[in-house]
């Protein structure tokens, strides 16, 4: 069945680069697109970015500037990277199989930024 | 950006119709689809796709839920409320980047 699993650190400090890795099961990353999708504590969730099927990538504007998302197909694997972090980038991130409406979700890690 | 409204709570009785509003700042209409989709969340888990494309029920769900409208207003519908239901709602766009949320609405029993 469809599965996506988020990994990486809990916990990155102010100004940091945050790593996260998404390994999905059940599908192929060359079929169909996968997003991240991030939420704070108590808020709406707020679209990042997505890695299409094709290779090509697609950034939320308020993000672009520190954000990047790449793929390698043979773990079935999708990437996020995003620099500079601050406070306000604490939640739990997500990622999600993506049709333009999002069916399947991972867990989602929570990512705590603090000294 | 869209835009998408939504009222912050709504209390309904149990056996009862709740009907949950979402405004979009601009049609998100397109080709006679509308580019609308519905999510229930409950504390510490992630968001459950409910409708897409403004009235399609996702696999799984009951026939109890129910989506509509078009353009710029939205709605989803809950008939009848069971005790289950008490959660989160969130309606999501994809027509334009970036894909946006509304900010939820708190479904409460009375």
């Amino acid at each position: 069945q469809v599965q996506l699993k988020e990994s990486g650190p809990g916990l990155v400090q102010p100004s940091e680069t945050l790593s996260l890795t998404c390994t999905v099961s059940g599908f192929s990353l060359t079929s169909y697109s996968v997003s991240w999708v991030r939420q704070p504590s108590g808020k709406g969730p707020e679209w990042m970015g997505r890695m299409w099927y094709d290779g090509d990538t697609a950034y939320n504007s308020a993000l672009k500037s520190r954000l990047s998302i790449s793929r390698d197909t043979s773990k079935n694997q999708v990437f996020l990277k995003m620099n500079s972090l601050q406070t306000d980038d604490t939640g739990t991130y997500y990622c999600t199989r993506d049709h333009g409406w999002f069916a399947y979700w991972g867990q989602g890690t929570l990512v705590t930024v603090s000294s | 950006d869209i835009v998408l409204t939504q009222s912050p709570a709504l209390a309904v009785s149990l056996e009862q119709r709740a009907t949950i509003s979402c405004k979009t700042s601009q049609n998100v209409d397109n080709y006679g689809i509308s580019y609308m989709h519905w999510y229930q969340q409950k504390p510490g888990q992630q968001p459950k796709l409910l409708i897409y494309e403004g009235s399609n029920l996702a696999s799984g769900i009951p026939a109890r839920f129910s989506g509509s409208g078009s353009g710029t207003d939205f709605t989803l519908t809950i008939d009848p409320v069971e005790a289950d239901d008490i959660a989160t709602y969130y309606c999501q766009q994809s027509k334009d980047y970036p894909l946006t949320f509304g900010s939820g609405t708190k479904l409460e029993i009375k």
